[in-house]
């Protein structure tokens, strides 16, 4: 699987959108991105993935490059809920693990 | 989306004694799942592959014959830490993908933390 680089923090203003980079320039023609976050002492949860199109679900969007070599993950209204670090992952089979990397940890203040 | 449930979601042990973990999907079928181990302040590190009838694939530094993982069924695996140390304290969290539909994303259990004492 291909590597992924995240600033390690962020913070954010509460309700104001939260804009996750990701860059994996590494990322082969088969790999999808995908997004998770976990809250302290919870199992990652499941945010978003996408191949080539961007993205957009209840919880969040996904611009993915047209290169595909970086994307974004916009939390468009951040809440204090949204305190979590956020994964960005590349994969490109479903039989095979998720490698999570260090992930950025996101801030949301009042 | 389909929920993966671990249980417990809590245990302390003693030194020397063996704990069991459950994973189970609850609304599809697992033919691979994933343990992980996560210390604090750091990031979840892949421990083994359990695969369905079969035996699991550790990643390289996991001791086997210490956390044993049986995966009997399509929607069970079970991760024995045995002869628990202090050191082994930790937070689990096993996951699952449905294999037969590509792409899709994997499902987490909410973990497991284990204190040994």
């Amino acid at each position: 699987d291909a590597k992924t680089t995240q600033p390690p923090s962020m913070d954010c203003a509460e309700g104001r959108a939260a804009n996750l980079p990701c860059n994996h320039s590494t990322i082969s023609g088969n790999e999808y991105v995908y997004w998770y976050r976990q809250i302290h002492s919870q199992g990652p949860q499941y945010i978003i993935h996408g191949l080539k199109n961007n993205e957009t679900n209840e919880m969040a969007s996904l611009i993915i490059t047209e290169d595909r070599k970086s994307s974004t993950l916009i939390l468009p209204h951040a809440t204090l809920r949204d305190t979590a670090v956020y994964y960005c992952i590349v994969s490109s089979n479903s039989g095979y693990a998720l490698n999570f990397g260090k992930g950025t940890s996101l801030l949301v203040t009042p | 989306g389909a929920v993966v449930s671990q249980h417990p979601s809590w245990v302390i042990c003693k030194s020397g004694t063996s704990v069991k973990i459950e994973c189970r999907s609850l609304d599809f079928q697992a033919t691979t799942m994933f343990w992980y181990r996560q210390f604090p302040k750091q990031s979840l590190m892949l421990m083994a592959t359990s695969n369905e009838g079969s035996k699991a694939t550790y990643e390289q530094g996991v001791e086997k014959d210490k956390f044993l993982i049986n995966h009997a069924s399509l929607t069970l695996s079970t991760l024995t830490v045995t002869s628990a140390h202090p050191e082994d304290s930790s937070f689990y969290i096993c996951s699952a993908r449905d294999r037969v539909r590509l792409g899709t994303e994997a499902f987490f259990g909410q973990g497991t933390r284990l204190t040994v004492v």
